[in-house]
């Protein structure tokens, strides 16, 4: 059971480059998140899913675009990548939002130069 | 919207009981969690309230009062690799977030 898998791991990125996160999950999981992770800012939420097919916003979504097109896999994508997204980013699946526990994808460490 | 907020970094000592606190606001609130995270690693899932009360797994206790919008979470028998981030959480449905996650509170276990 691999439970939830990130690629890649890292990532360098030129300003203006485009790249997509993949996300992809094992639990057949209903919920899907993709945060960022910045020192001292916690875990922002950048978009989520709540099915196949359905996406949504978080709170800082600008920049960032997703896709659903099946259940187990949940894609981020920067069309353009700024200096501003270095980050590190984690992908995390629930099985509905009264489930207790989330499961998170190991994280992409990427960097914009 | 959903927010939440709890200490920045709490220190203690090896051995020790300590007490990382967590209020919260939100609507359509399901439930309280608390992850841990270490240094370059991912959050992994420590504990989960949807009633008020304590729940108790090993040598971490979380609790919540849903009436005060507040939980927290208790780690007795402090060990060094305890060290870690802590991350309270709330889920909620209704169209919200999801699952909003606080700040972290960085925790450092002194000899």
């Amino acid at each position: 059971n691999a439970g939830v898998t990130q690629t890649p791991k890292f990532r360098v990125l030129k300003t203006g480059q485009s790249m997509t996160l993949l996300c992809a999950q094992d639990m057949n999981h209903e919920y899907m998140y993709w945060y960022r992770q910045d020192p001292g800012m916690g875990l922002r939420l950048i978009h989520y899913s709540v099915g196949e097919g359905t996406t949504a916003k978080g709170k800082v979504p600008d920049g960032y675009n997703v896709s659903r097109l099946k259940k187990q896999n949940f894609l981020l994508g920067l069309e353009s990548a700024a200096p501003s997204q270095t980050s590190v980013y984690f992908c995390a699946s629930l099985r509905w939002p009264q489930a207790s526990e989330a499961f998170f994808g190991q994280g992409t460490r990427l960097t914009v130069v | 919207g959903q927010s939440l907020e709890q200490p920045s970094e709490v220190t203690a000592v090896e051995g020790a009981i300590v007490q990382i606190n967590c209020t919260y606001q939100t609507s359509g609130f399901y439930g309280l969690s608390w992850y841990q995270q270490h240094d370059g690693g991912a959050p992994t899932f420590l504990s989960y309230n949807a009633l008020d009360g304590l729940e108790e797994t090993g040598r971490f206790s979380s609790f919540l009062s849903r009436s005060d919008s507040y939980g927290y979470l208790l780690l007795q028998e402090l060990q060094m690799k305890d060290s870690a981030s802590y991350f309270c959480a709330v889920t909620s449905g209704g169209g919200a977030d999801g699952l909003t996650f606080g700040k972290g509170t960085h925790l450092i276990i002194q000899p």
